[in-house]
This record gives structure tokens, C-alpha cells and sequence, in this order.
């Protein structure tokens, strides 16, 4: 079975700084994709980034990049110059290729500071 | 396009009521998902539409009944509901991403309140 886990309940970061939420990963799937979602307090998913197990490099989307590390099976997501509109709760995810579902991690929830 | 659209944004509901979300995309995508989402929780799956047809119903009470009437629409019909399921109905679809892995895009929710 897989699993995912975002062990930071709650983080702070002062705006303009980067900030790393942490996920980790387990599954015995060659195959699967990992994905980052912000949920704002307004209760849309919004879809940030994703990395697919195959991936050579990293994936980046403007100010988001997912720091992959297969061998220690994590899946960083870095924001580069926080913003206050950055302040939400953020989920990691995966799927695997022989289920359509989303495994889900706890979730983080990010506040910047002005 | 990576729009998936939800009415409504809230609802309000007795436990004697019916009602029903309604799930629209328009991406040719094939498979349909509804989650339950309670506050400060990851999203909870409740059913999975795959060309149409239910191919996950994830021990869901009765009281929710999904419907799939084509490939771009899907709806929730609720009835007999209880306080407890009061929570944030997501509706999303999926494309296939590199790695053969599901790429899920999200809707902006139903808040349901029931009274």
C-alpha cells in the first residue's frame, strides 16, 4: 500500500524568503506520479506541480519546484519568494498508474508573514 | 483548459431534503471523481466514474448517490443527509500523466451545511 507523509502541521515563513515543505513517500511501484496541491481558505484544490517517477529533472512551475530525491523517496516542494497570497494549507499526493485515486498526505498549513 | 466547474458554491439542506452537486469539465478527460473534505483533513474519495461508469465506490452510505449522464458531466444527489456530513464536496478529473500516473484537477468545491 502506499502512503504519504507531510510532517510539518504548520509552518511560518517571513514574505519574500523561500520556504521547503516536506513529503515523503512510500510505495513499491516503479511507477507513480507525485504531486503538490494549495488549498486556500476559500476550499479550492488548486494543482501546482507534479513529477512523474521517471522524471530526469525536477519539475518547476514559476515559483515552485519539487525537489525530487528518489533514493530517500521524497518530494520536496520549494517556494522561492513567499508571498502572502502563498498562506494556505498545502497537500503532497500520489498516484499510481494501476489506481485512478489520490493518496493524500496530513497536509501543511503555511502562513507568510508580512 | 483546466477548468472543472461546481454548483452550487454552498448549500444549506434539512436532513428531510433532497439536493444534488453538480461536476462539469470540458477537457475530454474520462475519469470523474467525488471527495468529502472536512476541515483541516485531506480529502476523503467517495466515488470514481471511469468512462461512465462506477468503477470505485469507496463504502459510501446510501444517502449519496452519484450519477454520471456523460463524459463531461457528473452529479451527487443527496437525501436523508445528517449533521455529520456537513463538509466541502470536491469534484475533479484525470488525465494520464508521464509515469502512466493520474493527473487530478480539481473543482472549487460545494460547502454543504446540513441543518
Amino acid at each position: 500500500a502506499q502512503k504519504i507523509t507531510q510532517t510539518q502541521p504548520g509552518m511560518f515563513v517571513q514574505e519574500k524568503e523561500a520556504v521547503t515543505l516536506d513529503c515523503t513517500y512510500d510505495t513499491s511501484d516503479p511507477s507513480y506520479g507525485l504531486f503538490w496541491y494549495k488549498q486556500p481558505s476559500s476550499g479550492e484544490m488548486i494543482f501546482l506541480i507534479y513529477q512523474g517517477s521517471y522524471d530526469q529533472q525536477n519539475a518547476t512551475e514559476g515559483r515552485y519546484s519539487l525537489n525530487f530525491q528518489k533514493a530517500r523517496k521524497s518530494a520536496n516542494l520549494v517556494i522561492s519568494a513567499s508571498q502572502l497570497g502563498d498562506s494556505a494549507m498545502y497537500f503532497c499526493a500520489m498516484s499510481l498508474p494501476s489506481a485512478r485515486q489520490l493518496t493524500f498526505g496530513s497536509g501543511t498549513q503555511l502562513t507568510v508573514l508580512p | 483548459d483546466t477548468e472543472v466547474t461546481q454548483t452550487p458554491k454552498h448549500l444549506v439542506m434539512g436532513m428531510t431534503n433532497k439536493k444534488s452537486l453538480k461536476c462539469e469539465q470540458h477537457m475530454g478527460h474520462r475519469a470523474m471523481y467525488w471527495y468529502k473534505q472536512k476541515a483541516k483533513k485531506p480529502p476523503e474519495l467517495m466515488f470514481v466514474y471511469s468512462y461512465e461508469k462506477l468503477s470505485i465506490n469507496e463504502s459510501v452510505p446510501s444517502r449519496f448517490s452519484p450519477e454520471c449522464p456523460n463524459s463531461s458531466l457528473l452529479n451527487l444527489h443527496l437525501h436523508a443527509l445528517q449533521p455529520e456530513d456537513s463538509a466541502l464536496y470536491l469534484c475533479a478529473s484525470s488525465r494520464r500523466g508521464s509515469s502512466g500516473s493520474y493527473e487530478q484537477f480539481f473543482g472549487p468545491g460545494t460547502r454543504l451545511t446540513v441543518l
